[in-house]
């Protein structure tokens, strides 16, 4: 009931290209996903997030879409850059409830130049 | 987006000595602070979670009497690995939430290193 499937588990893009990462969750109350980007050595930063209440958010090259009944939430990333390469997270929790996030297990993303 | 500190950024120490990483919520009070661990090439996996003046509340399989964690201001929050052991060895995340609903913002990690 808790787990967030993250697929794929690497990825590989070029330059320019789009990258799409995919999260299905079980748990019919969770209503906030966040996606967070990790560099090596770093902790996550949050990148974009989104509620239920809508079934797309876009904030510049970064866009989530949102699939309330197939329970799925995915992350795009359009024209990506060698910069974009990071590992990805998403993640799911009960926004209201002050509950802990769920992480999915990640995504190794390289954009080649 | 509000910002969270951790110190040390890594560590080096060996084995069993006792070692303390703080967590501080630099621009905004965290009345929630979350600690995880990472090992390389995996996700996050949560260790506790504390309120400000409240004990902590451990994931199972977490030994609170190894991994204890004090929460004492609305802007710190210390994690000190006790009696660290060569298995300890991982990076250490600290995240904040601030006052209700609300995002969580991760620091920027700390690397530990039992020898």
């Amino acid at each position: 009931q808790q787990q967030v499937k993250q697929s794929p588990q690497s990825l590989i893009v070029q330059k320019g290209g789009i990258s799409i990462i995919n999260c299905a969750y079980e748990n019919t109350a969770f209503d906030y996903f966040p996606w967070y980007q990790q560099f090596p050595g770093k902790g996550p930063a949050l990148l974009i997030a989104i509620r239920p209440d809508v079934s797309e958010k876009k904030e510049g090259r970064f866009t989530i879409s949102f699939n309330k009944s197939a329970k799925q939430f995915s992350l795009h990333i359009m024209d990506s850059q060698p910069g974009d390469s990071a590992t990805y997270f998403c993640a799911a929790s009960m926004y209201s409830g002050y509950s802990t996030l769920t992480f999915g297990k990640g995504t190794m993303l390289l954009v080649s130049p | 987006g509000a910002v969270v500190s951790q110190h040390p950024s890594w560590v080096i120490c060996k084995s069993g000595t006792s070692v303390k990483i703080e967590c501080r919520s630099l621009d905004f009070q965290a009345t929630t602070m979350f600690w995880y661990r990472q090992f390389p090439k995996q996700s996050l996996m949560l260790m506790a979670t504390s309120n400000e003046g409240s004990k902590a509340t451990y994931e199972q399989g977490v030994e609170k009497d190894k991994f204890l964690i004090n929460h004492a201001s609305l802007t710190l929050s210390t994690l000190t690995v006790t009696s660290a052991h060569p298995e300890d060895s991982s990076f250490y995340i600290c995240s904040a939430r601030g006052v209700g609903p609300s995002e969580q913002y991760f620091g920027p990690g700390t690397r530990l290193t039992v020898t």
